[in-house]
């Protein structure tokens, strides 16, 4: 079974240019997370997809940051323009059900510099 | 959400077994404890998850005393491959509101040393 993917792996973008960040959850998975870890912060939530929809997104810091599942596959998250505080690593998730713990699936992240 | 308090690092030999503790005094009564274990450069992934007692798999142990307010993770014989960061997680399970957001303190440094 193949496990959450996510592209690109490494990210490095001036300030005020835009990324979008891909992730492609495991097939037949309805919950697809993400998460960051700015620099030297903890790992936190932005948003959780039930299929297409947002079920909650009180994670996403800001207006800059937009995430869309269309078709309820594969999810990306752009960010418009990018600051240097966005520097990181983005993570995304995927579950079967929205249970916690141990159904979230992680894939290996995207990192992000942004000089 | 219960706040988890864990050392930051850790060092062990090969062969040895290592017990990492997590303090969770504010656990409420239908909280879970997970591990997660983090390799660089990669995403965290499930180890471990119990409510109370003792729970084992392939993998590692979980011991939970009685009043719930800590666990110990508990890793058989280390090898340089468990080199990793180990992270303690204390929510609900099931789906409900805000069940689904896993929070993630700072973790445990494991290093693995021959």
């Amino acid at each position: 079974e193949a496990g959450v993917t996510q592209f690109p792996s490494h990210s490095v973008i001036e300030k005020g240019q835009t990324v979008t960040l891909r992730c492609d959850p495991i097939s037949g998975h309805d919950n697809l997370y993400w998460y960051r870890r700015v620099m030297g912060k903890e790992i936190k939530f932005l948003l959780h997809f039930v299929k297409e929809s947002k079920q909650d997104e009180s994670g996403m810091p800001n207006n800059r940051f937009l995430a869309e599942r269309t078709g309820g596959t594969y999810s990306t998250l752009k960010v418009q323009p990018a600051e240097l505080e966005d520097s990181g690593v983005y993570f995304c998730a995927s579950s079967q059900d929205p249970s916690f713990g141990r159904s979230q699936y992680f894939g290996p992240g995207t990192r992000l510099l942004v000089l | 959400l219960a706040k988890t308090t864990q050392p930051i690092s850790m060092d062990s030999y090969e062969g040895q077994e290592v017990n990492i503790t997590c303090s969770h005094n504010n656990i409420a009564t239908n909280d879970y404890i997970t591990w997660y274990q983090q390799f660089p450069s990669q995403g965290p992934r499930f180890i471990i998850q119990g409510y109370k007692t003792k729970v084992t798999n392939e993998v590692a142990s979980l011991f939970i005393p009685a009043d719930r307010k800590s666990s110990t993770l508990s890793l058989p014989r280390v090898s340089l491959s468990d080199t990793a960061v180990y992270y303690c997680l204390v929510g609900p399970e099931g789906s409900g509101a805000g069940s689904y957001q896993l929070t993630f303190g700072k973790g445990t440094k494991l290093s693995v040393i021959p």
